[in-house]
């Protein structure tokens, strides 16, 4: 079975440092990747995909993330991070086009301090 | 905007009640799931409809059932709650096809059972 890690449960940063968040999953045929966002008290929002093409994805709020096909990860990057940015980060994978069958990590709480 | 609404985002009930969940999606889905989220687990799919009256099993559906009725609507139905079914509910919609647009979250229901 598909599997996703994130290693990190909680990552603690100063605002406008750099963060890096991680996410390896178990090695398959073909994965298509995501980061999702949990704001507190909201559903999930997706931050940004990796399906084909380029590995370097970038997405909203200036996140971006790397596919690393040898390494199997799919870490998750900002150079400078807000206050704002505090939440849970989930990364996933599906295994299949249609995106009907998610895969997600444990999550990670990314905490910005001031 | 796709939006999907939750009927409660707080809920508390006892023992042996059965419990309605409501989601309801604006934007003509065909796919709607029911995911619950636990602190280290992660999102787990509990049951997957991919148009009216159908359903799919996800991988915790024990304790659990279903209902669509119509396109907009799915409902996740606990026949006898458990103290084990206190959790965070989210509801999911997207469009059926490939590499169609990701999957839409609904904010959430907190189910306590007492």
């Amino acid at each position: 079975a598909q599997s996703v890690t994130q290693l990190d449960s909680q990552v603690p940063v100063f605002e406008e440092a750099p963060v890096e968040l991680r996410c390896n999953y178990s090695s398959s045929v073909s994965v298509y990747l995501f980061w999702y966002v949990q704001y507190p008290n909201q559903g999930l929002q997706l931050l940004l995909k990796y399906l084909s093409g380029s590995t370097l994805v970038k997405g909203i709020n200036g996140f971006e993330a790397e596919f690393n096909k040898s390494q199997t990860s799919f870490h998750l990057r900002k150079p400078s991070v807000h206050i704002s940015d505090t939440a849970e980060y989930f990364c996933a994978v599906s295994r299949n086009l249609n995106f009907n069958k998610f895969y997600f990590g444990s999550g990670t709480k990314l905490n910005v301090k001031p | 905007d796709v939006k999907v609404t939750q009927s409660s985002r707080y809920l508390v009930k006892r023992t042996g009640e059965k419990v309605f969940l409501e989601c309801v999606q604006d934007m003509d889905h065909e796919n709607m799931f029911w995911y619950r989220q636990d602190p280290g687990l992660g999102l787990r799919l509990i049951y997957f409809s991919y148009d009216v009256k159908m359903k799919e099993k996800g991988d915790i559906p024990e304790g659990y059932s279903v209902s669509r009725e119509k396109k907009e609507r799915f409902s996740l139905i606990l026949e006898s709650a458990s103290t084990n079914q206190t959790s965070m509910y989210l509801c999911a919609s997207k469009r059926e096809g490939l590499r169609t647009d990701t999957q839409y979250f609904g904010p959430g229901t907190r189910l306590t059972v007492l």
